[in-house]
């Protein structure tokens, strides 16, 4: 079963816009960690935030995490056309097995 | 360093038989674990392998089974295939070096069609 839900299910973007993607989850977590699959390739990984951090910067990505409400977010600035994928985050417990929430759609247009 | 690599990319299969997947971890990595990906259940995990140990496993049949070899490599094994079984297979690497920081590395998957 999966973790918990994704908002929204699909985003449709103008190319140089910003894409905010939301996730919720439902138990105790080590880390948090977002990936993206281009049509149903593998997961290629795009940043872990520990349990302890607030938010996190890789490049044009920015993650943020709040344990009180179990909830994270990947803001994607300045979108590009080959940012065009599915967004999945992951939760990790002591276990490390990861559980996936249901994933966005983005899709950014030239 | 070369990524996690899985053979075959594709089977396809017929109700009842029974199919071998193979993955070789990022080298280093001790820790494999395998996902299934199907259109309706999403993302799950089937199993977590370290030093040959099943470590932990998720809710699937007994018909999935998997096992881990002295060099990392690991093969997963489904029996009796069923219909529904049809999904793309993606097994993950990591260091399992610390449990707040490991990242799994995922490699192309296997899409594994049963007719």
């Amino acid at each position: 079963s999966q973790q918990g839900e994704e908002d929204p299910q699909a985003l449709s973007i103008q190319e140089g816009e910003n894409a905010t993607m939301n996730c919720s989850y439902k138990t105790s977590i080590n880390n948090l960690q977002w990936y993206r699959q281009n049509s149903g390739r593998g997961l290629v990984h795009l940043i872990l935030i520990r349990s302890n951090e607030r938010e996190k910067h890789s490049g044009r990505l920015r993650v943020t995490l709040d344990t009180s409400k179990k909830s994270s977010s990947l803001l994607i600035t300045a979108s590009r056309a080959a940012d065009t994928a599915s967004y999945f985050c992951a939760t990790a417990g002591s276990a490390r097995q990861l559980t996936f929430g249901s994933g966005t759609q983005l899709t950014v247009l030239p | 360093k070369a990524g996690v690599t899985q053979t075959p990319r594709y089977l396809i299969k017929t109700r009842g038989q029974q199919v071998t997947l193979s993955c070789s971890p990022i080298s280093g990595h001790r820790s494999v674990s395998w996902y299934q990906q199907t259109p309706g259940q999403g993302l799950q995990f089937l199993f977590e392998y370290f030093s040959e140990t099943q470590r932990n496993k998720g809710n699937f049949p007994g018909r999935f089974s998997g096992r881990q070899f002295s060099n990392s490599r690991s093969e997963m094994n489904v029996s009796t295939l069923e219909l529904g079984d049809s999904a793309l297979y993606l097994c993950a690497s990591s260091p399992y070096v610390d449990s707040r920081t490991d990242t799994q590395y995922f490699g192309p998957g296997t899409r594994l069609t049963v007719l």
